[in-house]
């Protein structure tokens, strides 16, 4: 089936700084990604949606200057924690959603990835 | 506004008995449905979806589902529970353009 990948799994940075999470389709190409955030045993928040080649969608209360989101290839988006702050820890994931019939055998069309776990000190 | 409700926190079956986790939803029109299930510290993994045809829904791992439209349900159902079912479930509804809004979350809790 479709795989999608995440890198880091997980990173812990001092506050200040600036954190890039890499999310990978690596065997369809990925016209539409998400990226989530998850808090600790509580649902996924959509932050925002990236199609290849045009500036993401933010969710309304999500800043668009502290979550960049680049999305510069079918198989490649980015999400970029700018100036992160103890608050920003959260667990972060991706999904990625294929190019026409892009699905598996129960009709999955959307793949998400293992997520990133970011700690900010 | 489009919405899914997940109404129990936690759900505690004994192996071998059958499970439930609820789903209700609200949208204007009809309704895509999916559920979702997350192992700790892993991303979702998809079980089934509800698009339109046949009201009972056959899924990942023995799972099904039964959606509703009088009482606006899509509940998750599996016969035989297994310890390795426990896991937090996600009850979704998709957007137009693929975006996924998803209900807080149940956590199944199926014990020996």
């Amino acid at each position: 089936g479709a795989v999608v990948s995440q890198h880091p799994s997980r990173v812990i940075c001092k506050s200040g700084t600036s954190v890039k999470i890499e999310c990978r389709s690596l065997d369809f190409q990925a016209t539409t990604m998400f990226w989530y955030r998850q808090f600790p045993k509580q649902s996924l928040m959509l932050m925002a949606t990236s199609n290849e080649g045009s500036k993401a969608t933010y969710e309304q209360g999500v800043e668009k200057d502290k979550f960049l989101i680049n999305h510069a290839s079918l198989t490649l988006s980015t999400l970029t924690v700018t100036s992160a702050h103890p608050e920003d820890s959260s667990f972060y994931i991706c999904s990625a959603r294929g190019h026409g019939r892009t699905s598996d055998t129960f009709g999955n069309e959307q793949f998400f990835g293992p997520g990133t776990r970011l700690t900010v000190l | 506004a489009q919405s899914v409700a997940q109404p129990e926190d936690q759900v505690n079956v004994a192996e071998g008995n059958p499970l439930t986790v609820k789903c209700t939803y609200s949208v204007s029109g009809n309704p895509y449905l999916f559920w979702y299930v997350q192992y700790p510290n892993r991303g979702l993994q998809f079980l089934l979806k509800y698009i339109t045809g046949d009201n009972l829904v056959k899924g990942s791992y023995g799972f099904e589902a039964e959606f509703n439209k009088s009482q606006t349900s899509f509940h998750l159902k599996k016969p035989s529970a297994l310890v390795s079912d426990s896991a937090l479930y996600f009850c979704a509804v998709r957007f137009q353009g693929g975006k996924l809004i998803f209900g807080q979350g149940t956590e199944l809790s199926v014990k020996p």
